[in-house]
């Protein structure tokens, strides 16, 4: 089952920063943090991921707080196609055996024009 | 790069009858999952293949559904008899090794079952 919390929707102005929480307070030591989004009508795609150090990509930006019980993936110039669906997950490792992708409901972002 | 191809895109069958979907993963993908995401939920694991072998087939309910990866690349996902609470999107995924961080999705299929 999902091991993260985020809120269900948000919404934010073109051009300014989305910044989407998740509270994932039961991680493990060795469970990474991953970010995936789902634009309407399509596939999940992958954004970023993380263990324990902030992480930046030409993508996002995952700022992880040093207890590791939350994280916030940072849109930092919102546009009209970044409205979608986006899923913060709790990963076991690579070679554990429960390594998969346990999607949540996540959190519909809205980017108003 | 092209990338995963899935068919049908769309899908309306009567419950009881069978449906078949297929998927065509990135060229050199091992690794391929099929995925359910009922409207309103996130997408669910049904199955995970590592070349031609199963590695997690744990939430396929195996009395209708059935799934095989010949010669470790395309894949079939069958169902059948299907029921009205099998209406979703199958989504199709693949990644270059099971310990890859990334997995790509194709478009999906959706199921409507009346």
């Amino acid at each position: 089952d999902a091991k993260t919390t985020q809120p269900t929707s948000m919404d934010c102005a073109e051009g300014r920063a989305a910044n989407l929480p998740c509270n994932h307070s039961t991680i493990s030591g060795n469970e990474y943090v991953y970010w995936y989004r789902q634009i309407h009508s399509q596939g999940p795609q992958y954004i970023i991921h993380g263990l324990k150090n902030n992480e930046t990509n030409e993508m996002a930006s995952l700022i992880i707080t040093e207890d590791r019980k939350s994280s916030t993936l940072i849109l930092p110039h919102a546009t009209l196609r970044d409205t979608a669906v986006y899923y913060c997950i709790v990963r076991s490792p690579p070679m554990d055996s429960s390594y998969k992708l346990i999607f949540g409901s996540g959190t519909r972002l809205l980017v108003r024009p | 790069e092209a990338g995963v191809a899935q068919s049908p895109r769309y899908k309306i069958i009567e419950k009881r009858q069978s449906v078949a979907f297929w998927c065509n993963p990135i060229s050199g993908h091992a690794t391929l999952y099929w995925y359910q995401q009922i409207l309103g939920q996130g997408p669910k694991l049904l199955i995970q293949f590592q070349n031609n072998g199963v590695v997690d087939d744990s939430q396929l309910p195996k009395d209708r559904f059935s799934a095989e990866r010949l010669k470790g690349v395309d894949s079939t996902l069958k169902i059948q008899p299907a029921k009205l609470e099998d209406s979703a999107v199958y989504l199709c995924a693949s990644s270059l090794l099971t310990a890859s961080y990334e997995q790509y999705f194709g478009p999906g299929t959706r199921l409507t079952v009346t």
